[in-house]
This record gives C-alpha cells, structure tokens and sequence, in this order.
C-alpha cells in the first residue's frame, strides 16, 4: 500500500526559484529515498537519508528528514528548466526484505525558463 | 552505483498473448528483486517480490496466475504478463535491492507494455 503521502502535487516555478517538495509516511522507516521521473522514462536516484540523520545535501538538493513527524522534505535550489520532471520519495521499511520501497505519490515539478 | 538492466524498453503485444520481460543485475548479485507497475500518471505501486530459488511475493490483489515471477539465478528475475489485455498496459520497472543494508536500490530502465 502507498503510505506516502507528497505536497503539492504539482509545482511551477521561474528558472533560478527554488523548489520545495514535502513527503509524509507513516511507520519506521530505515531510509527515505528521493527520485526523479522524467516523462515515460525510468527512476534517477537523487539522495539517500536514513533514519538516523536529520538533513543532507547533494549539489543544488537539500533533504531533511523528521522522523517525529514522519516527513520529509526536498529542496531544490536555482532550478533549471531541465529540472522539470516528477519527484517521488519512498521509505524503505527495513525488516527482511531491505530494498523494499514504498513510494509517494509524486510532486510533478515544471520549471519555466 | 550497480547496474541493473531491463529488457525489452517497450513492447507492443495482442490481446491474448504473454510477454515476458527480464531484469538482471549485471555486476552484483541479487537475492531479492522487486517488481514495480506505474500506470500514467501515478506513482509507482509494487506488485511483488521476487526471491531467488524461491517463490515470490505477490502485494495484495496482485493476481499471481497473471504476472509469473521467475528468478532462477541471483542475477535474473523475470515477469511473464499472461494473457494480456488492454488494462495490463503500463510500465513495469524492476528493482534489485543492494548487497549492503539500508542503501540505494538500483532500477532497471523500465518496460512500456502495450496491449491492443
């Protein structure tokens, strides 16, 4: 079952803006992953947080991760058009089949240039 | 990161026929491989879990009889879509779960089934 929950579902925003998804779950989790969907098109992972840690970067994409509150966030700073794709995020539950994802519903992001 | 390779990129079939599409991890061994189904636009719901030398998990109303897991190496796991029809058009991604606890998963490309 789909147990994230992402806002908003879409987004559109100026080159250079900032973007900012959010994804709400709701069990444990060992790690959320954040990936991106160019149209019809196979998934890109972008970063990793696991439960133990609170915020990482990667180039231009923040996440941050609350675990008391179940969520998390990706930012996306100085976008670029060729940015424009959907974002999901997916928690890897843990327990014996790691790997395991469950994925959110997706924010599609438009960047105009 | 590895590298997992999916097999066909698209496919057209008729109603009625079975199609078969591989996922194979290229430079590591994969225990446990995952089978995805995302239909326009909607996120990604996972159908099963493909275990080596063992049988697989099927997620709830995922029909068993219809799409057969075969994963007979710990490098390939297949689908076989059975009679096919129109509703069974969608993209299927597989995914093999890292040799390492709490990494990445790693995809496949993805496979664009469509049935007429």
């Amino acid at each position: 079952s789909q147990q994230g929950e992402e806002d908003p579902q879409a987004l559109s925003i100026q080159e250079g803006e900032n973007a900012t998804m959010n994804c709400s779950y709701k069990t444990s989790i060992n790690n959320l992953q954040w990936y991106r969907q160019n149209s019809g098109r196979g998934l890109v992972h972008l970063i990793l947080i696991r439960s133990n840690e609170r915020e990482k970067h990667s180039g231009r994409l923040r996440v941050t991760l609350d675990t008391s509150k179940k969520s998390s966030s990706l930012l996306i700073t100085a976008s670029r058009a060729a940015d424009t794709a959907s974002y999901f995020c997916a928690t890897d539950n843990g327990g014996t089949s790691y790997g395991k994802l469950t994925f959110g519903q997706g924010t599609i992001l438009t960047v105009h240039p | 990161g590895a590298v997992v390779s999916q097999h066909p990129s698209w496919v057209i079939c008729k109603s009625g026929t079975s199609v078969k599409i591989e996922c194979r991890s290229l430079d590591f061994q994969a225990t446990t491989m995952f089978w995805y189904r995302q239909f326009p636009k909607q996120s990604l719901m996972l159908m099963a879990t493909s275990n080596e030398g063992s049988k697989a998990t099927y997620e709830q109303g995922v029909e068993k009889d219809k799409f057969l897991i075969n994963h007979a190496s710990l490098t390939l796991s297949t689908l076989t879509v059975t009679s096919a029809h129109p509703e069974d058009s969608s993209f299927y991604i597989c995914s093999a779960s890292g040799a390492w606890w709490n990494t990445e998963a790693f995809f496949g490309q993805g496979t664009r089934l469509t049935v007429v």
